[in-house]
């Protein structure tokens, strides 16, 4: 399997459920990213990882929990979400540094019911 | 102010014509810019890269960054109904270091 590949790609759940998105990129990149799009709303960084290390959390609420075991494996552990959480959630990797092209997975389609 | 600015459009271009989409950006340190391409239900697809000033040419894809205007643009040449989607301009490096900024895409229809 090449790229970026994402799972579940469609996921419902409750507000009271725990669930986990999962990423694996297969690009021999080192960086990997968690973000959000919104309807009507520019795509969203959520979190930043180099060399598995987290370098960025854009003041996403606690019910969000990243997981970088590995440099190509990104989990998004969720728990208690509101529905305004219902969104698309894109993976993507690259080359750890600056300016590096990003290269997206399929997306998870959540609906927070 | 925006960081990242895109005319949301839509923009409506016949089949075969050019279509331009533009981009501007706030941070003058800015040094890469990017063109994504996200068919309705799916992912962005990364279609053009640029680096430098000036016009850089892939296929009927060409990237123009103007760095002085803190400007940079997408011209589609012979423009397909296969080209109608949301185009996506990212900007990295300056004082986002190691992220990229999105705008808000451009809708483009192109009608046969």
């Amino acid at each position: 399997e090449t790229g970026v590949t994402q799972t579940p790609r469609h996921l419902v759940m409750g507000m009271t459920n725990k669930k986990s998105l999962k990423c694996e990129q297969h690009l021999g990149h080192n960086a990997m990213y968690w973000y959000k799009q919104s309807a009507k709303k520019p795509l969203e960084l959520m979190f930043v990882y180099n060399f598995k290390e987290q370098t960025e959390n854009n003041s996403v609420p606690s019910r969000f929990s990243p997981e970088c075991p590995n440099s190509s494996h990104l989990f998004l552990h969720l728990h208690t979400l509101q529905p305004e959480d219902s969104a698309l959630y894109l993976c993507a990797s690259s080359q750890a540094g600056d300016g590096y092209e990003q290269y997206f997975g399929p997306g998870t389609r959540l609906t927070v019911t | 102010q925006k960081e990242v600015e895109q005319n949301s459009g839509p923009l409506s271009v016949p089949e075969g014509a050019i279509a331009s989409l533009n981009c501007t950006y706030s941070d003058r340190v800015s040094q890469s810019f990017f063109w994504y391409r996200q068919y309705s239900g799916k992912s962005p697809e990364l279609i053009m890269s640029i680096y430098s000033n000036g016009d850089k040419e892939d296929g009927r894809f060409t990237a123009q960054l103007n760095k002085a205007s803190q400007y940079v643009s997408l011209l589609i040449r012979d423009s397909q109904p296969s080209d109608s989607a949301t185009y996506l301009c990212a900007v990295a490096g300056g004082t986002s270091y190691g992220k990229l900024t999105f705008g808000q895409g451009t809708i483009l229809t192109v009608h046969p």
